[in-house]
């Protein structure tokens, strides 16, 4: 069974404030771990998709790491907005088609 | 931008009814899927469908699950009596392509089974 964690499970940061959370995932079989941005009411968006040992991806304030071989990743949020405030899921892929989820980190962002 | 429309948002059913959960996946996407999530718990895979296909489903996807693309644009899922276990939130999700690339998920349909 394939078991994808998300440390911690939910985060209270002031603005302004940089922060990071944990995806730990099954280090054999790796084909690409995915992250989510989810906001209740909506899509879950998706920000990364990472398959490479070392990789590292950015997207405007947020970026994240990979590292395949002890199955972590690492997501990083530099100076927290108040829009920064959702769920944010990670999920592991081998190479079939379906992902499996972490249970996710709930970001709040206090003004 | 495209994206993955889904309705109802909410759907109410008596247990033992059945449902029917409707997707519009992206235009020119080729792979579809449906998760689900269970209050509380994480997101779960269902099925996968490519070329009129399942091509994996999980354990949770019996007898009573079923998906048709019914024409070029609809991508549904059937659950042909309901359980009061079946209440969760259902996402439709669809890409392009079989390689890594990112799957676009729907809103989500919020099933209640009373």
């Amino acid at each position: 069974i394939l078991n994808v964690e998300q440390s911690p499970q939910s985060l209270h940061v002031q603005e302004g404030d940089s922060t990071n959370f944990t995806c730990s995932f099954p280090s054999s079989n790796f084909y690409a771990l995915h992250w989510y941005r989810w906001e209740t009411a909506k899509s879950p968006e998706a920000l990364f998709v990472m398959t490479l040992n070392g990789d590292e991806k950015k997207k405007g304030r947020i970026s994240a790491t990979l590292n395949t071989k002890e199955g972590y990743s690492y997501l990083y949020i530099k100076g927290s907005q108040p829009e920064d405030s959702a769920t944010y899921l990670c999920a592991f892929r081998t190479g079939a088609q379906k992902l499996v989820f972490g249970q996710g980190t709930r970001l709040t962002i206090n003004p | 931008e495209p994206e993955v429309t889904q309705t109802p948002s909410h759907q109410v059913t008596q247990m033992g009814q059945e449902v029917i959960l409707r997707c519009v996946p992206i235009s020119n996407h080729l792979y579809f899927y449906w998760y689900r999530q269970i209050l509380g718990q994480k997101v779960e895979f269902l099925v996968s469908f490519y070329n009129n296909e399942i091509s994996e489903k999980s354990e949770i996807f019996d007898d009573q699950f079923s998906v048709e693309r019914p024409d070029g644009s609809n991508f549904t899922l059937k659950i042909r009596s309901t359980k009061l276990e079946d209440s969760a939130m259902y996402f439709c999700a669809s890409t392009g392509d079989r390689g890594p690339s990112e799957q676009y998920f729907g809103p989500g349909t919020r099933l209640t089974v009373t």
